[in-house]
């Protein structure tokens, strides 16, 4: 079984600030997917980033950067220069990478953190 | 926008009622996914199809129901709705066994 863990209910920066939004995952499989959505009130969510569990580097898009470390099981995503329209709900969420297998599509999400931004 | 695009937006039904929502897919997407979340809540997984056929499904229980279109279009279907299905429900596409999946915007559904 997947578990993801976010233990920050809530988040206040200052406009133009970094944040760090904390995420810790627990799985049994060898290779895994690991996601950051951004959900604004409208309900959508919107694609952030992707780590995958083979990939050496810390993967990067844009203003935003997964802190990827392994051994801990933690994916911290990375918001640099924080502007006011970040305000929403960030879900951390992973998947299963069984090739062929009916748990590869499904997304385990954990509770969410809501960032706010401060002019 | 990501081109999944959910209907209807809003909906409110009365318990015991059966309701249907619909999801279309971004272009080229042969897999969606449906997702319950209710309010404050993570999304949780339902199932998802792939080639008209569920590949895969969650904790839900078999009055929740779904369709895929040879267009790979989706619908899923509750029967005797509960209160507690009253939920935001997400859908979302994806190519098959590949690294992104895009959502709609959802559709609100409210049992009363």
């Amino acid at each position: 079984a997947q578990k993801i863990t976010q233990t920050q209910p809530g988040m206040f920066v200052q406009e133009k600030e970094a944040v760090t939004l904390d995420c810790t995952y627990d799985t049994s499989d060898q290779s895994y997917g690991l996601f950051w959505y951004k959900q604004p009130s409208s309900g959508e969510m919107i694609f952030l980033i992707y780590q995958g569990s083979y990939d050496e580097q810390n993967a990067t898009e844009g203003r935003y950067s997964l802190n990827f470390q392994k051994a801990r099981k933690s994916a911290n995503l990375v918001i640099s220069a924080s502007q006011l329209g970040d305000s929403a709900m960030y879900f951390c969420a992973m998947r299963g990478a069984h090739a062929g297998g009916t748990s590869y599509g499904k997304l385990t999400f954990g509770q969410g953190t809501i960032l706010t931004v401060h002019p | 926008e990501t081109g999944v695009t959910q209907s209807p937006t809003h909906l409110i039904k009365t318990r015991g009622q059966q309701v249907t929502l619909r999801c279309s897919s971004q272009s080229g997407h042969n897999t969606v996914s449906w997702y319950q979340q209710a309010l404050g809540q993570g999304p949780q997984f339902i199932f998802q199809y792939y080639r008209e056929e569920e590949n895969g499904r969650g904790n839900f229980p078999p009055r929740f129901s779904g369709l895929q279109f040879p267009n790979y279009s989706s619908e899923l279907n509750v029967n005797a709705l509960e209160l507690d299905d009253s939920a935001l429900y997400l859908c979302a596409s994806s190519l098959y066994q590949t690294t992104e999946a895009f959502f709609g915007q959802g559709t609100r559904l409210t049992v009363v």
